[in-house]
């Protein structure tokens, strides 16, 4: 099992680009996550998906957005990137309740991405 | 919505001594708190969970403990090693159901330097 796996690894856009990071794993879970991460304030969720099909917002939302059309896959997009955007990216995936001892969440490797 | 408060910032301790990291919590209907450790460049890892219906859990020499009424809980580290230094956040959760769909809300994270 690969787990969970993001592509790109790193990104530098230009202000107002647009880009799409890709998040898949193949752990057959239901719910998938996005956070960002930025020094001294933890990770926050972006945005969040409860099966496929389904999309909704957590924390911090504002510029992204999100689509789950395959169970295994959790598309995070930036339709006009700023440099506030500007941070480290970690998708994350978990078993629905009562599936398992390890009901946490598993984490990708992240993606780092650069707005100039 | 649930806010997590995380201290110290950072932490410098020797080897082999215990270093203690602390959180609190507003929501008293989470009833789910890991903890994960972060290496430079990498993911975050879980390293050890505890839910609401246990005081205290312990896994060699990592333990946490729990008190719901204060709506705080600590990871205890023992027998510190150079190994031990990353980057630690705890997280709580109102767990996988309910329209909690084990959303995770992070600590601002702890910095641990094990000096040799």
């Amino acid at each position: 099992n690969a787990g969970v796996t993001q592509t790109p690894k790193f990104r530098v856009l230009k202000t107002g680009q647009s880009m799409t990071l890709l998040c898949a794993q193949d752990m057959n879970h239901e719910y998938m996550y996005w956070y960002r991460q930025d020094p001294g304030m933890g990770l926050r969720l972006i945005h969040y998906s409860v099966g496929e099909g389904t999309t909704a917002k957590g924390e911090v939302p504002d510029g992204y957005n999100v689509s789950r059309l395959k169970k295994q896959n959790f598309l995070l997009g930036l339709e006009s990137a700023a440099p506030s955007q500007t941070s480290v990216y970690f998708c994350a995936s978990r078993p629905l309740p009562n599936s398992g001892p390890q009901e946490t969440q598993y984490f990708g490797p992240g993606t780092r991405l650069l707005v100039l | 919505g649930e806010n997590v408060e995380q201290h110290p910032s950072t932490l410098s301790v020797q080897e082999g001594d215990s270093a203690v990291i602390k959180c609190t919590y507003s929501d008293s209907a989470s009833n789910y708190f890991p903890w994960y450790k972060q290496e430079l460049g990498k993911r975050p890892q879980l390293i050890i969970d505890i839910r609401s219906n246990v005081g205290e859990k312990k896994d060699q020499r990592i333990a946490v403990t729990l008190n719901k009424t204060a709506k705080h809980f600590s990871l205890h580290i023992t027998e510190t090693q150079p190994e031990d230094s990353a980057v630690y956040f705890c997280a709580a959760s109102g767990g996988a159901g309910g329209t909690s769909y084990g959303k995770l809300t992070f600590g601002q994270g702890t910095i641990l330097t094990v000096h040799p």
